[in-house]
């Protein structure tokens, strides 16, 4: 599959703050996005996913966002905690097709 | 637990060895899919298997290769071993082919070459 481009790579900021981390495809044909948290050393764990009929999903305090348009999606942290330190996974795909993984933000969350 | 399951959970090595990774999908899944993610690196696809079957193949080895049994288990053979290879290797699984429902990790073998 095409490419996946994550943004940030790194990403610090202090504990209750929010955490927002943008993807970017190309293939108009994705119509799933999930989210993988991998803390370290651990493996990666499905946190949240979307589908393309959608623009918004929340669990608590985890939201993604999907603009299918400009082919864009966010996940966004609220009220961060030390535990949400890790690195964090993108992914897009569609039926038939497997999932493409973005390269991943290290998320640090600073007591 | 995932319902993943790898084995050996680490493995050591020395260079010019050969090593045979296991993975045994979740109940129910037929896909399997194999990644390296070397040190602070991200997730490498190398191979996906359906149903016992090779569907796809991404930036794996030459000395590297993977076969997905009756019983759905697979193995991936690592031969010629050089201190490059030293990496977390995941095996993942599926319900399907695609990508629809997403993909389940297992914990992973942390391979050493030395």
């Amino acid at each position: 599959g095409e490419n996946v481009e994550q943004h940030p790579s790194t990403l610090s900021v202090q504990e209750g703050d929010s955490a927002v981390i943008k993807c970017t495809y190309s293939d108009s044909a994705s119509n799933y996005f999930p989210w993988y948290k991998q803390e370290l050393g651990k493996r990666p764990q499905l946190i949240i996913d979307i589908r393309s009929n959608v623009g918004e999903k929340k669990d608590q305090r985890i939201a993604v966002t999907l603009n299918k348009t400009a082919k864009h999606f966010s996940l966004h942290i609220t009220e961060t905690q030390p535990e949400d330190s890790a690195v964090y996974f993108c992914a897009r795909g569609h039926a038939g097709n497997m999932l493409t993984f973005g390269g991943g933000t290290r998320l640090m969350v600073k007591p | 637990d995932s319902g993943v399951t790898q084995t050996p959970k680490h493995l050591i090595t020395a260079t010019g060895q050969r090593v045979t990774l296991r993975c045994s999908p979740r109940s129910g899944d037929l896909s399997v899919y194999w990644y390296q993610q070397s040190l602070d690196q991200g997730l490498q696809f190398l191979i996906q298997y359906y149903n016992g079957e090779e569907r796809a193949k991404g930036n794996i080895l030459e000395r590297f290769s993977a076969q997905q049994f009756p019983d759905l288990h697979s193995e991936l053979n690592l031969s010629s071993l050089e201190l490059g290879d030293s990496a977390l290797y995941f095996c993942a699984s599926s319900v399907e082919w695609g990508s629809n429902y997403g993909y389940t990790f297992g914990s992973g073998t942390r391979l050493t070459v030395v």
